[in-house]
């Protein structure tokens, strides 16, 4: 089977960072996206990692050891506005489906 | 740019009857395009693939009788629930991304049906 393992909820205040981790086990793989979703919307995409390491990109960074099967989002100097749910996605190789994580329901407090 | 438009935004449908959602890219070419179902506070649950002139790829667990999905054009894919019942009832969102772009180009969504059977 494929599964995508992430922390349910996170809270956090404004201007502290905050770490969301995803450990995956699919059928093959292609890379690790990241996606942000505001209740009642649609995701919207944040970051990608085919290889080892850090992406920064802004506030938010993305980290991916494909030999560990795990990746993480850390998002910097929080705003109110990050409050969201987001999850991961594995980009699986030979099919290129997208396989969503669990989620992670971030809350960001004043 | 690359902008999936889905419709209708919400449906509220009788149990038995059919429901058609639809997904289109507005501004480029989608020979792939995917169908998710999500429930409240649950994640993206990918159903089916749709390819342009050929049949869809369902997802171990989805009925693909009950789930149809028509990808007639380039720019067109439709999902239709049959003899809808309160369990269909969730949020279903569509999925496509230009051709020829790597991915660490964004998935692009459309802003999802919420559908209600009662």
């Amino acid at each position: 089977g494929q599964s995508l393992e992430q922390p349910s909820e996170v809270t956090a205040v404004e201007g502290a960072i905050v770490q969301i981790n995803c450990t995956y086990q699919t059928s093959g793989f292609y890379g690790l996206s990241w996606y942000q979703q505001h209740d009642g919307g649609a995701p919207t995409f944040l970051s990608y990692n085919a290889l080892d390491g850090l992406e920064e990109t802004g506030r938010f960074s993305s980290f991916l050891s494909r030999s560990d099967s795990y990746g993480y989002l850390l998002l910097q100097e929080l705003q109110m506005k990050d409050s969201a749910s987001y999850f991961c996605a594995v980009i699986t190789s030979g099919t290129y489906k997208y396989i969503f994580g669990t989620g992670t329901r971030l809350k960001v407090l004043a | 740019g690359a902008v999936v438009s889905q419709h209708p935004s919400w449906v509220i449908c009788k149990s038995g009857t059919s429901v058609k959602i639809e997904c289109r890219s507005l501004d480029f070419q989608a020979t792939t395009m995917f169908w998710y179902r999500q429930f409240p506070k649950q994640s993206l649950m990918l159903m089916a693939t749709s390819n342009e002139g050929s049949k869809a790829t369902y997802e171990q667990g989805v009925e693909k009788d009950k789930f149809l999905i028509n990808h007639a054009s380039l720019t067109l894919s439709t999902l239709t629930v049959t003899s809808a019942h309160p369990e269909d009832s969730s949020f279903y969102i569509c999925s496509a991304s230009p051709p020829g772009q790597g991915f660490d180009s964004p998935l692009h969504f459309g802003n999802g049906t919420r559908l209600t059977v009662t």
